[in-house]
């Protein structure tokens, strides 16, 4: 069956550690986003990459990496220096480079940082 | 304001009623836009893209009125299992970057 996988489903980190989520996708898409969704709110673009070894910001960058070495691959790093890390985290793909498809979500990972 | 607006409601609705809500949208050179479908603790599936000529699927019907710059999402012969809710995006783009904004979604709760 072809999707996006998010692992862990939870993490729990100390405040002060980076912390990496994974986000693999085998259905060959082009494009792919994270996002974070707080409680009551809509989805906020972290990062997007719409081909390997490229990845531009989005709306809130700040506090985070990310790479894309591989098509299927697209791992986000919370650094020490995102302020309020603990959120949920939705990756994202579209079948061709532009967002203006429909995005394929995996099924997240909850985040706590204490 | 804010650059993309719901009602968040909830709308509290009985089996079998019709129900509409709205998403506004400030940026008017705006490109695409989609309803979405969240269930608790879950990650969004899309329920229907929305285009200028209207789009329905069974109960479900997308308008798109860029004079007013909204989309509407109705819902007809409502469920129980369409309790759920309902997230639209507006894609647009913006010095050669884009723009994916979310509204923060109304909550549809269905009652028997």
């Amino acid at each position: 069956d072809g999707g996006i996988t998010q692992s862990p489903k939870y993490l729990f980190r100390k405040e002060g550690q980076n912390v990496t989520l994974s986000c693999e996708q085998n259905l060959n898409h082009d494009a792919m986003y994270w996002y974070r969704q707080d409680p009551g709110q809509g989805l906020r673009l972290i990062y997007y990459s719409q081909i390997v070894n490229d990845f531009q910001k989005g709306d809130i960058a700040e506090g985070y990496s990310v790479s894309r070495e591989k098509k299927e691959s697209f791992p986000l790093t919370v650094t020490s220096a995102q302020k309020n890390p603990t959120a949920f985290y939705l990756c994202a793909s579209t079948p061709m480079p532009s967002p203006v498809y429909e995005q394929y979500f995996g099924p997240g990972t909850r985040l706590t940082v204490t | 304001r804010k650059e993309v607006e719901q009602d968040p409601g909830p709308f509290n609705v009985p089996e079998g009623a019709t129900v509409a809500f709205n998403c506004t949208y400030s940026n008017s050179a705006s490109q695409s836009f989609f309803w979405y479908r969240q269930d608790c603790r879950k990650e969004p599936k899309l329920l229907m893209s929305v285009y200028s000529s209207g789009n329905e699927d069974g109960r479900f019907t997308a308008q798109l009125n860029r004079a007013s710059q909204y989309i509407s999402l109705l819902i007809r012969d409502s469920k129980l299992s369409d309790s759920a809710t309902y997230l639209c995006v507006v894609i647009g783009a913006m010095d050669s970057n884009y723009q994916l904004i979310w509204g923060a979604g109304t909550k549809l709760i269905i009652k028997p």
